[in-house]
């Protein structure tokens, strides 16, 4: 059964420097999202992503993140300087179709990249 | 690995009526938590209930209930008196208390009907 899946599992860098992460969605998915776990449960939408665009971002999505998909497999979530407050669990999630379209809006998400800011 | 399924894409409901949405996961552990996430049309994810695997009773949370079973590794949530503003994409979540992994379904999309 297909799946997303994300690398690395678990990521750690000096605070200020700039991340990757990645995550390669579903083939035949169009929608695109990364949410983001902070210690504890609370679970927070970052940002979505459909056809080479930011379709919808939440308010946590400020200058020093940013989303691209360079090639036509990996969906990619870039933060430019790190800080300590950044240190949280990164979900990418994909779907065949936007929100609202029934059956085919379900969002499948990956394992998560846990990432660490010293 | 942990997988959490939900096998109910989408499901609808009468105002004031009582639906049930099914949660099946996988896991070897013993130690975890299950929740349930609602996803209104903002995106965000609200916390709507958490249920301790440890506990044998069923997690409430107002119109909110839980029927976990364990043995069967089912999470189902049950909402009550559904309300307009109940609509939203609903998901489950397993977290394990081994190392804080977290796994989603894939999301069940509720309609509440007037």
């Amino acid at each position: 059964e297909p799946e997303v899946t994300q690398t690395p599992s678990h990521q750690v860098t000096q605070m200020g420097q700039e991340v990757i992460l990645r995550c390669v969605p579903i083939s035949n998915h169009l929608y695109f999202y990364w949410y983001r776990q902070i210690l504890g449960q609370k679970v927070e939408f970052l940002v979505s992503f459909y056809n080479n665009e930011i379709s919808e971002k939440s308010e946590i999505f400020d200058d020093q993140f940013s989303v691209e998909r360079p090639d036509g497999s990996n969906f990619t979530l870039k933060i430019r300087s790190t800080k300590l407050e950044d240190s949280a669990m990164y979900f990418c999630a994909s779907s065949k179709t936007g929100q609202g379209t029934p059956s085919t809006d379900e969002q499948f998400f990956g394992p998560g990249t846990r990432l660490t800011v010293l | 690995a942990q997988t959490v399924t939900q096998s109910q894409p989408e499901m609808s409901v009468q105002e004031a009526e009582t639906v049930t949405l099914s949660c099946t996961y996988d896991t070897s552990e013993n130690n975890y938590y299950l929740f349930w996430y609602k996803q209104p049309p903002s995106r965000q994810m609200i916390l709507v209930i958490r249920q301790e695997a440890y506990k044998q009773q069923n997690a409430t949370e107002n119109r909110f209930s839980v029927n976990f079973q364990k043995a069967a590794k089912s999470f189902s949530l049950k909402i009550s008196d559904s309300q307009l503003g109940d609509t939203a994409m609903y998901f489950c979540a397993f977290m394990s208390l081994n190392n804080n992994d977290m796994r989603f379904g894939a999301g069940t999309r509720l309609t509440v009907k007037p």
